[in-house]
């Protein structure tokens, strides 16, 4: 099973650069999230969406754009990307109520601002 | 509002040692609790989960953990640590009404041979 997968794994920019993590779920959650996270500061949200269509920002959502355009596939945009934007990324699809609202979480993407 | 509180960032235990890692919560109803394991360089690994029904819940790797709803507390616990036990530890809160999962700074566990 493939569950979360998250494109790219590492990436390197320079300042004012912009790119899009993409993350693909192949479980049917309607919820998908995209975390990042810094040390010290444990994982912290920065979008989420609960359905196709839909979405919302979490605790950290300045400088970025996030994109639910069908179930499966959730993508965070910078669009001008900085220094303080290196961090390793977390999507994370979310199973239904009945499952126990598990969290899946991809392998991570490990982006670093020059 | 949620919130996640791990008060202790680093602990040092033996190998052999019992272990408890602390986790806080703030929520207005019963919450969703998990704990999380992060090997360096790794993603996340599901330890075990809390969502009702009895209070003491066990995950793989031999953990358990114990939701206690008067002390707002989630602590996990492991009778004897293994090395291989190092790792980082994540609690972490998903609450319904708002369909967030929010997640403590963590702890991070060194065992000494």
């Amino acid at each position: 099973n493939a569950g979360v997968t998250q494109t790219p794994k590492f990436q390197v920019l320079k300042t004012g650069q912009s790119m899009t993590l993409q993350c693909a779920q192949d479980m049917n959650h309607n919820s998908m999230y995209w975390y990042r996270q810094d040390p010290g500061m444990g994982l912290r949200l920065i979008y989420y969406s609960a359905s196709e269509g839909t979405t919302d920002k979490g605790e950290v959502p300045n400088g970025y754009n996030v994109s639910r355009l069908n179930k499966r596939e959730f993508s965070l945009r910078l669009e001008s990307a900085a220094p303080s934007q290196t961090s390793v990324y977390f999507c994370a699809s979310r199973a239904a109520a009945l499952s126990g609202n598990t969290i899946y979480f991809g392998e991570g993407s490990w982006l670093t601002v020059v | 509002a949620q919130s996640v509180t791990q008060p202790d960032i680093h602990i040092t235990v033996s190998e052999g040692a019992s272990l408890e890692l602390r986790c806080n919560y703030s929520y207005g109803a019963t919450p969703y609790l998990f704990w999380y394991v992060q090997s360096p360089g790794q993603g996340l690994q599901l330890l075990l989960k809390y969502f009702s029904g009895d209070t003491l819940v066990q995950g793989i790797k031999g953990f358990e953990a114990e939701f206690k709803r008067s002390q707002s507390s989630f602590n996990l616990r492991k009778p004897s640590v293994h090395w291989s036990d190092a790792a980082e530890y994540f609690c972490a809160l998903y609450g319904g009404a708002t369909n967030k999962l929010i997640f403590g700074t963590g702890t991070l566990l060194a065992v000494q041979p």
